[in-house]
């Protein structure tokens, strides 16, 4: 059974950088079939992703992000991990690893997402 | 940028049935997926490929498409069934994902 995990360092104070992992169990993120990604909730609002990156580390972003975000694989450790830089308090959401259908664009299993507050 | 628009709530009585639709210029082309959400849950896709069921999900979620419109429906709305829903697709060139606003579904 796939199992996907998101975790990180607790709050985040404006201007500095979010960073989350997500561990993938149950399948390796090496399949050729997925990529993997991240969406996020403000509380009371609605999904937004923010990108996703195949196993060999090609990945793509949401336009309106893209100049803050990077997401990276480790194989080795069947993880993938999302950094978001200058976060402001609008960044405030539940963030959700997810694994990716790529060829058909949407999304099969999800985290249990974790919320992160940006705040001073 | 690309949107897809949905009504912000849809209220139906049990026993009923609940259409919500999702509309985007792309849906002609790319399909549309279905996803359910519960309070303090992580959304579970109900719709793929405009059409298809994932095992599990009970036969009276259904999903269509016309034009640029794709539609979720809910035959014998349970009281279990309240929720939000949102559709998802992407841009014609594969270059993002997008997600609907969402619609929140009360059972009366």
């Amino acid at each position: 059974q796939l199992h996907l995990h998101e975790s990180g360092p607790g709050p985040v104070k404006p201007s500095e950088t979010l960073s989350l992992t997500c561990t993938v169990s149950g399948d390796s993120i090496s399949s050729s079939s997925y990529y993997w990604g991240w969406i996020r909730q403000p509380p009371g609002k609605g999904l937004g992703w923010i990108g996703s990156i195949y196993y060999n580390g090609s990945s793509y972003y949401y336009p309106s992000l893209k100049s803050r975000v990077t997401i990276s694989v480790d194989t080795s450790k069947n993880q993938f991990s999302l950094s978001l830089t200058s976060v402001t308090a609008a960044d405030t959401a539940v963030y959700y690893c997810v694994r990716h259908v790529r060829e058909l664009d949407y999304f099969d299993f999800w985290g249990q997402g974790t919320l992160v507050t940006v705040s001073s | 940028s690309y949107e897809l628009t949905q009504p912000p709530s849809v209220s139906v009585s049990p026993g009923q049935t609940a259409s919500i639709n999702c509309s985007g210029d792309a849906l002609s082309e790319l399909y549309g997926y279905w996803y359910q959400q519960k309070p303090g849950q992580a959304p579970l896709v109900v719709i793929y490929k405009d059409t298809e069921r994932p095992s599990g999900i009970p036969e009276r979620f259904s999903g269509s498409s016309s034009g640029t419109t794709v539609t979720l429906t809910i035959s014998g709305v349970q009281a279990g069934d309240e929720a939000d829903y949102y559709c998802q697709s992407a841009d014609r060139n594969g270059t993002f994902v997008v997600f609907g606003g969402g619609t929140k579904l009360t059972v009366l």
